[in-house]
Parts: C-alpha cells; structure tokens; sequence
C-alpha cells in the first residue's frame, strides 16, 4: 500500500519550453500532495503544498506563475515549470498524504534537465 | 520560522556497530517526528516514525527516541549491515489540516564491511 507515482521519470528540455511532471497516489486517495525540489547532496526544499479542489499553497520564495500547481482529483497533481531554464534543472520530488494520517509517501522522482 | 537542525552531516561507521543521528526542532506545536531513507538517486523512503505521545518506538534493528521537554529526537541504527548506507533525513510537523514537514538537513552514514 501507499505506493505514489511520477511521471516522467527524466526529462530534458530547452530553455524557454514547459514541462509537466504528473503525481499520482495508487492505492489511497491524498487530499494534500507537496512538492519539492531537491539539489545534489542537499535536503529537500518544500515547494507548495497542493491541495485537492484548492489553490496550492507556496513558500517563500518560490514563483507561484513559473511552477503551476493542479490538484484536480484526490489521486493526481501536476507541477507545470514554465519557461523553463537552465537553473531549473533538479531533482522534483512530490509526496502524498492520505486523508486523516500523518505519514507522506514520496514518488520515485522526476529529474529535470534544461539545456 | 520553523527549523530542524541534524547532526551529524556524515557518519561512518564499521559493519556491526551502531549508528545514531540526532535531531532538535524549533516549533513546540510539533508532534510528529519521521525518519526517511534516501538512496542515491532514489525516493526518501519512510523507515519510522513517533508520535509526541511516546517516547520510544523500536523495529527491529532501528529505534527512534524523542525528549519533547528538550525539543531533541534520535534515530538508533544497531548492528548496522552495508545496506544501510544512504542519506538520513530526519523531519517534524505539526499534524492535522495541511501541515507541511520541516525537514533537516540530511546524514550520509556509510557502512564500511
């Protein structure tokens, strides 16, 4: 149980271009998803939090118009980087929770790279 | 704001001794405290977690201790195999509505044979 989904698993993509990265809860139903991106050999830097049938919610610092964010069902979010450029090339990691528990289960990944 | 410091930022240790990854958190509202495992290139894995209402949760060759009073959770790593080598982040949150994790900043533990 509690498996998430992502994909592309890898992407690379020209600067200027937009790129989709889809998350899915398999077998629960994830009222909250977060997303987040991660540098080599550092931790994990919480995007936004997306919400189900919300607005996502995101920290300081991050461009609300460069990284859309669609929960649209209870199951799947999207993170959409926009004009996409070099230094958006990393490692987007979403996790999911399941409705009423506290536990976040992360997808394998998605690794981004824009020439 | 909130913040969870870890130490220490590497480890290494011989096959068969213990390991142990220590971690303070800021918000006194945190209540529950989770241990995540990353391989190189990999999901964060889940591999324990506590909640405020214990002070200690063991299974099997891992065990995580919290001190609320101090702000300050461990995770015990025993007998420690190749295996177990990989980034440890340690993270806290305040549970209920749409509570976000804090994470620390990761231990690389290496296991030597």
């Amino acid at each position: 149980g509690a498996v998430v989904s992502q994909h592309p698993s890898w992407v690379i993509c020209k600067s200027g271009t937009s790129v989709k990265i889809e998350c899915r809860s398999l077998d629960f139903q994830a009222t909250t998803m977060f997303w987040y991106r991660q540098f080599p050999k550092q931790s994990l830097m919480l995007m936004a939090t997306s919400n189900e049938g919300s607005k996502a919610t995101y920290e300081q610092g991050v461009e609300k118009d460069k990284f859309l964010i669609n929960h649209a069902s209870l199951t799947l979010s999207t993170l959409t980087v926009t004009s996409a450029h070099p230094e958006d090339s990393s490692f987007y990691i979403c996790s999911a929770r399941a409705t009423g528990r506290n536990e976040q289960f992360f997808g394998p990944g998605t690794r981004l790279t824009v020439l | 704001g909130e913040n969870v410091e870890q130490h220490p930022s590497t480890l290494s240790v011989q096959e068969g001794d213990s390991a142990v990854i220590k971690c303070t958190y800021s918000d006194s509202a945190s209540n529950y405290f989770p241990w995540y495992k990353q391989e190189l290139g990999k999901r964060p894995q889940l591999i324990i977690d506590i909640r405020s209402n214990v002070g200690e949760k063991k299974d099997q060759r891992i065990a995580v201790t919290l001190n609320k009073t101090a702000k300050h959770f461990s995770l015990h790593i025993t007998e420690t195999q190749p295996e177990d080598s990989a980034v440890y982040f340690c993270a806290a949150s305040r549970t209920g509505g749409y509570n976000k994790l804090i994470f620390g900043a990761g231990t690389r533990l290496a296991v030597h044979p």
